[in-house]
């Protein structure tokens, strides 16, 4: 069964930085594109980021861009998400997901918040 | 990069039928037949029910259907049961990115 296991939440203040990892295993994780996809509290989903398998393309939302950096380390069958200049209005659950623009697996999540 | 539009609730009786739509653009899924739609139920992560429009995945129910017509994307769910009161969200590929619609809850009565 594929797991993805997120960590690296916490709690940030304004301006702080977070770097969230996931953890993939039972799938041939090098041969994915990968996403992380966020959620506000009470709030709906919002995809955030993606990655090709080879890390040769990326994409953003624009309200994080210039801010937030994928990668992946395929050797290590991890994602990550560096986070910078961290603003109230990502604090979220951040679900790592499998699959570029459709999520067929999906990690527990991790939550960010960011407060002072 | 706007959200796809859905209704922000529906509702409808065991055993009947109802469609949730989810429009979009030129853009994204006027242009794409990478139109996905999941399930999330409180507190869980979400589940993926329809994928590329209306191929379903290995497990779920065939009372789940997908279709799209134009900039405008459609999940319908028939023979409604008490487990499929959830929130719903589509999502569409957007040419590198993607984007998802504001979810809609659905009630069965």
């Amino acid at each position: 069964e594929v797991q993805l296991v997120e960590s690296g939440g916490g709690l940030v203040q304004p301006g702080g930085s977070l770097r969230l990892s996931c953890a993939a295993s039972e799938f041939a994780f090098s041969s994915f594109s990968m996403s992380w996809v966020r959620q506000a509290p009470g709030k709906g989903l919002e995809w955030v980021a993606n990655i090709k398998q080879d890390g040769s393309e990326k994409f953003y939302v624009d309200s994080v861009k210039g801010r937030f950096t994928i990668s992946r380390d395929n050797a290590k069958n991890s994602l990550y998400l560096q986070m910078n200049s961290l603003r109230a209005e990502d604090t979220a659950v951040y679900y790592c997901a499998r699959g570029g623009y459709s999520y067929g697996s999906w990690g527990q999540g991790t939550l960010v918040t960011v407060s002072s | 990069q706007s959200a796809l539009t859905q209704p922000a609730s529906v509702s409808g009786s065991p055993g009947q039928s109802i469609t949730i739509s989810c429009t979009g653009s030129s853009s994204d899924v006027g242009s794409y037949n990478l139109v996905s739609w999941y399930q999330q139920h409180p507190g869980k992560a979400p589940n993926l029910v329809i994928y590329e429009v209306s191929k379903r995945p290995s497990g779920v129910s065939n009372r789940f259907s997908g279709s799209k017509s134009g900039n405008t994307a459609s999940l319908t769910i028939s023979g409604l049961q008490a487990e499929d009161e959830a929130d719903y969200y589509c999502c569409s590929y957007a040419g590198g990115s993607a984007v998802f619609g504001g979810g809609t809850k659905l009630t069965v009565l």
